[in-house]
């Protein structure tokens, strides 16, 4: 089946400081992917939809200079969270839709931890 | 506009009994539905969708769903749970068309009593 990592599963940092998460699907090429975020107890929120080789889209009210995306290949998109603070402390999941394929499938990834001390 | 609307946050059931984990849905076009399971400290696996055709979906583990146009209901349900189902439930849509962006509910926590 299709497969998506994401790298680190779990990161800690200190306020401040920047941390780059990798999304990669495995054994598929991926012209789509998401990256949501989800809040303890809460349900996922998606903050941008990234296409290989063009710019994110983001949703309202996803600050775009602090969550960097970019989708440099049809199998990896990173996000960056530039200067991170204690607020951003969240499971941030991305998916990847596969390029061939029936539009309506997104698999998703096992997750990454931040927290921000 | 769409939204998703998962009514209750925590179904506690004893192991071998049935349970029906309620999800309604409003948007004003056509859309796809989905259950997912996230296990703690996971990302989410797909149990089951509704597309098109038969409204009574069967998926992984035993799960199936039934697709109410008229009442704009997916619930699932399982006749028979086990110690292993205890997990975080969400209901999710797609609407057909657009850029496929997926809206979840809020998730409903299925809490298994041995």
């Amino acid at each position: 089946g299709a497969v998506v990592s994401q790298h680190p599963s779990r990161v800690i940092c200190k306020s401040g400081t920047s941390v780059k998460i990798e999304c990669r699907s495995l054994d598929f090429q991926a012209t789509t992917m998401f990256w949501y975020r989800q809040f303890p107890k809460q349900s996922l929120m998606l903050m941008a939809t990234s296409n290989e080789g063009s710019k994110a889209t983001y949703e309202q009210g996803v600050e775009k200079d602090k969550f960097l995306i970019n989708h440099a290949s049809l199998t990896l998109s990173t996000l960056t969270v530039t200067s991170a603070h204690p607020e951003d402390s969240s499971f941030y999941i991305c998916s990847a839709r596969p390029s061939s394929g029936a539009q309506e499938t997104q698999y998703f990834g096992p997750g990454t931890r931040l927290l921000v001390l | 506009a769409q939204s998703v609307t998962q009514l209750d946050s925590q179904v506690p059931v004893f192991e071998e009994a049935p349970v029906e984990l309620r999800c309604n849905y409003s948007s004003s076009v056509s859309v796809y539905l989905f259950w997912y399971v996230q296990y703690p400290n996971q990302g989410l696996q797909l149990l089951l969708k509704y597309l098109s055709g038969s409204t009574l979906v069967k998926g992984i583990n035993g799960f199936e769903a039934e697709f109410n146009k008229s009442q704009t209901s997916f619930h699932l349900r399982k006749p028979s749970v086990h110690i292993s189902d205890t997990a975080e439930y969400f209901c999710a849509v797609i609407q057909l068309g657009g850029y496929q962006k997926v809206t979840f509910g809020t998730g409903t926590k299925l809490q298994v009593i041995p």
